[in-house]
């Protein structure tokens, strides 16, 4: 079963750096949700993409910032790294003519230092 | 924003025994809810959902509950498993994303 594919599984950047996380959805999915989860935190959504396009988006600043690709995969890009911006960021795909059924990956362990 | 949020972090419960776990909600436009299980190191894990048009569903050994009136979801696992512990998330769905309480961590008793 192709379920959500999250890479890399662990990162840790300095703080001031750039980070490009990415994400593979489950087959059949079209629509990807990025979140970001603080530690002993329940996750935040920071946006989701759909049709190549932001359609919606969280209470996040412009230093983080997406891209869905043709094959509906994504990817989350973070400038500007802040100490507070280590957490789990996670990926969450669903298929848009249903609207809910996320799936969520493993996650992104993103360590500043 | 609204958000949604757990009136307990810790249950502890015996291996056995029934486990429930309640979550408050304020977003009265949310259509759909959802309770997650996430262990150490993993993403959340669906359990079972339900949408504002009911008010109970079964899944196996898991039962959903949602009150509208009072805005409370509650999840109760029946015959609790050492397996079953883990951080528990109920979680609400309206415009395009998920709003996430702070997790319940359940802890099953030997």
């Amino acid at each position: 079963d192709a379920g959500v594919t999250q890479s890399p599984t662990h990162l840790i950047k300095t703080r001031g750096q750039q980070v490009t996380l990415r994400c593979s959805p489950k087959s059949g999915h079209d629509t990807v949700s990025w979140y970001q989860q603080a530690l002993g935190q329940g996750p935040q959504f920071i946006f989701q993409y759909y049709e190549e396009e932001e359609r919606q988006r969280g209470n996040f600043p412009d230093r983080f910032s997406g891209h869905q690709f043709p094959n509906y995969s994504s990817e989350l890009n973070v400038n500007a790294l802040l100490l507070g911006d280590s957490a789990l960021y996670l990926c969450a795909s669903s298929l848009a003519q249903v609207g809910y059924g996320y799936t969520f990956g493993s996650g992104t362990r993103l360590t500043v230092v | 924003g609204e958000s949604v949020g757990l009136h307990l972090p810790t249950l502890s419960v015996q291996e056995g025994d029934n486990s429930i776990i309640n979550c408050a909600y304020s977003n009265s436009a949310s259509d759909y809810f959802i309770w997650y299980k996430q262990e150490s190191g993993k993403g959340p894990q669906f359990i079972i959902d339900i949408r504002s048009n009911m008010d109970k569903r079964q899944g196996q050994r898991v039962t959903v509950l949602l009150n509208k009136t009072v805005k409370h979801l509650s999840l109760q696992i029946a015959a609790t498993q050492p397996g079953d512990s883990a951080v528990y998330f109920c979680a609400e769905s309206a415009a395009r994303q998920l709003t996430f309480g702070s997790g319940t961590q359940l802890t099953v008793l030997p």
